[in-house]
C-alpha cells in the first residue's frame, strides 16, 4: 500500500505565476489535510477537504489560495500569483473515513515551493 | 488561542541515555495530544498519542505523559541510539474541532 504521494517534490515559480500541487492519500483514505511550514516554523493548518467538499479551510488565506479534493483524481492545492513569501514547505496529510485530525494523519513528502 | 510551546534550541544527548521532550500549552485543555517525528527533508511521522484521561502512555522505548494541571505533556526516548536524531513535534486540537495545531518541534540530536 503506497503512502501520501505528492508531487512535484520541488516547484520553482517565478512572482506572478500559478503554482499547483498535487496529493494523492492514501488508498481507502477520504480526507485530506493541507499544511504549509515555513523555516523553523511549525506546521500550519491550512484546509481539511473530503471527497468532493472542503470541510475548514480556516487556515487558508482568502485570496489567491484554494483546495479542491475531486471525487476522482488527487488532490489540489492552487496558488495564484505566488509571491515570495509563498516560499515554503506543504505537506499534505490524509487517514480513513470515520476519523478525523485527532487521530494518526499520514504525511506525504511534501512539495517545496520557492519563488524567485 | 490556543498556544503550543516547545523548547526551540536543541537538545544534545548522549547515546543510551534518556532524552526529555517538553510540550507546554496555554489555555484549555485538550482532548489528546500526538507527538511525531520529522526528519530533514521529509514529512512528519506520527509516533503516539494520548487522551486527556490517561497519564502515561507507551511504545518500545517510548514514553508520553499528559499533565492536564501543569498543561504539559512529556516525551521520553529511553536508551537513546544516534537513529533518533530528528524534530519532534508535538500537535494538539484547539477546541474540540477536527483540526489540529503543531508546534515549532525540537530537534534531538543523539551523540554516539
Amino acid at each position: 500500500n503506497a503512502g501520501v504521494m505528492q508531487n512535484p517534490r520541488h516547484l520553482v515559480r517565478r512572482r506572478g505565476q500559478e503554482a499547483r500541487l498535487r496529493c494523492s492519500p492514501m488508498k481507502g483514505h477520504s480526507h485530506v489535510y493541507w499544511y504549509r511550514q515555513l523555516p523553523e516554523e511549525g506546521l500550519k493548518f491550512m484546509v481539511y477537504l473530503q471527497k468532493e467538499n472542503i470541510i475548514d479551510e480556516s487556515g487558508m488565506p482568502k485570496e489567491r489560495f484554494s483546495a479542491e479534493f475531486p471525487k476522482e483524481g488527487p488532490s489540489i492545492l492552487r496558488i495564484q500569483q505566488v509571491v515570495r513569501g509563498d516560499s515554503a514547505a506543504y505537506f499534505c496529510a490524509s487517514n480513513p473515513p470515520g476519523t478525523g485530525s485527532y487521530n494518526e494523519q499520514f504525511f506525504g513528502p511534501g512539495t517545496r515551493l520557492t519563488v524567485l | 488561542s490556543q498556544k503550543i510551546e516547545q523548547n526551540s534550541e536543541a537538545l544534545n544527548i548522549q547515546e543510551g541515555k534518556t532524552a526529555t521532550l517538553t510540550c507546554n500549552y496555554t489555555n484549555y485543555s485538550p482532548a489528546y495530544l500526538q507527538w511525531y517525528r520529522q526528519d530533514p527533508g521529509r514529512g512528519p511521522v506520527f509516533l503516539l498519542l494520548i487522551r486527556e484521561n490517561e497519564k502515561e502512555k507507551r511504545k518500545e522505548r517510548l514514553k508520553v505523559t499528559f499533565d492536564t494541571t501543569l498543561k504539559q505533556s512529556l516525551f521520553h526516548i529511553t536508551a537513546s541510539q544516534p537513529a533518533d536524531s530528528a524534530t519532534y513535534l508535538c500537535a494538539l486540537d484547539i477546541g474540540g474541532y477536527q483540526k489540529v495545531t503543531f508546534g515549532t518541534g525540537t530537534k534531538l540530536q543523539v551523540i554516539p
